[in-house]
């Protein structure tokens, strides 16, 4: 167990729709990172917060937005959702906000778009 | 040049052999070369990481190898067990002012046989 945890595990939904994915980090760390992982496009990051603002954006979609909340909790709103959008999102957490530090990644939410 | 190129896409290795993936990279920004294991269903996990001031580290069976004028990282498994079979993924990320996002190669799907 990495101690990041991410809810739900499976997310069913249809084209259009919009969800929110959760994240609580490992206690401890003040970064939370976003990826998506699919098999045509591999693991790609999304967005990194660190204690509540946004450091660092990757290809994320207009559509995607995210944020951190006080309590360091991050949330991962997609929007307008496409066929595309199935895959799996996870969340990672780190001590400090910089590279180098080890990553703890949640066992992720399955999202998939009928 | 934020790529990281990751070969082969499969391997098949029999119990006890060794199991080598390979990854290289462009971005001489890139000092932070972590290689994580993901079971199917799970999040992916931190094995091994180095940077480049070293050549070589060990952890038990897992060695990475590090030729930082090539700019090739390497991961090598010792005695593979059947446990090992796994999705092994090599990333990169700069330490410093860039925030601590991961890049990562495409991942190699290891099965060892019995």
């Amino acid at each position: 167990d990495s101690g990041v945890t991410q809810t739900p595990k499976h997310l069913i939904t249809a084209t259009g729709q919009r969800v929110t994915l959760r994240c609580s980090p490992r206690s401890g760390d003040l970064s939370v990172y976003w990826y998506q992982q699919s098999l045509d496009q591999g693991l790609q990051f999304l967005i990194q917060y660190y204690n509540g603002e946004e450091r660092a954006k990757g290809n994320i979609l207009e559509r995607f937005s995210a944020q951190q909340f006080p309590d360091l909790h991050s949330e991962l709103n997609l929007s307008s959702l496409e066929l595309g959008d199935s895959a799996l999102y996870f969340c990672a957490s780190s001590v400090n906000w910089d590279g180098g530090n080890e990553a703890f990644f949640g066992q992720g939410t399955r999202l998939t778009v009928v | 040049q934020q790529q990281v190129k990751q070969s082969p896409q499969s391997l098949i290795v029999q119990k006890g052999g060794i199991s080598i993936i390979n990854c290289a990279y462009e971005n001489t920004a890139f000092d932070y070369f972590p290689w994580y294991q993901q079971f199917p269903g799970k999040g992916p996990a931190l094995l091994i990481a180095i940077r480049p001031d070293v050549s070589e580290k060990k952890e038990g069976r897992f060695t990475i190898s590090f030729n930082k004028s090539a700019k090739q990282f390497s991961l090598h498994i010792m005695d593979s067990q059947p446990g090992d079979s796994a999705t092994y993924f090599c990333a990169a990320s700069p330490v410093y002012n860039q925030g601590g996002k991961l890049i990562f190669g495409q991942g190699t799907e290891l099965s060892v046989k019995p």
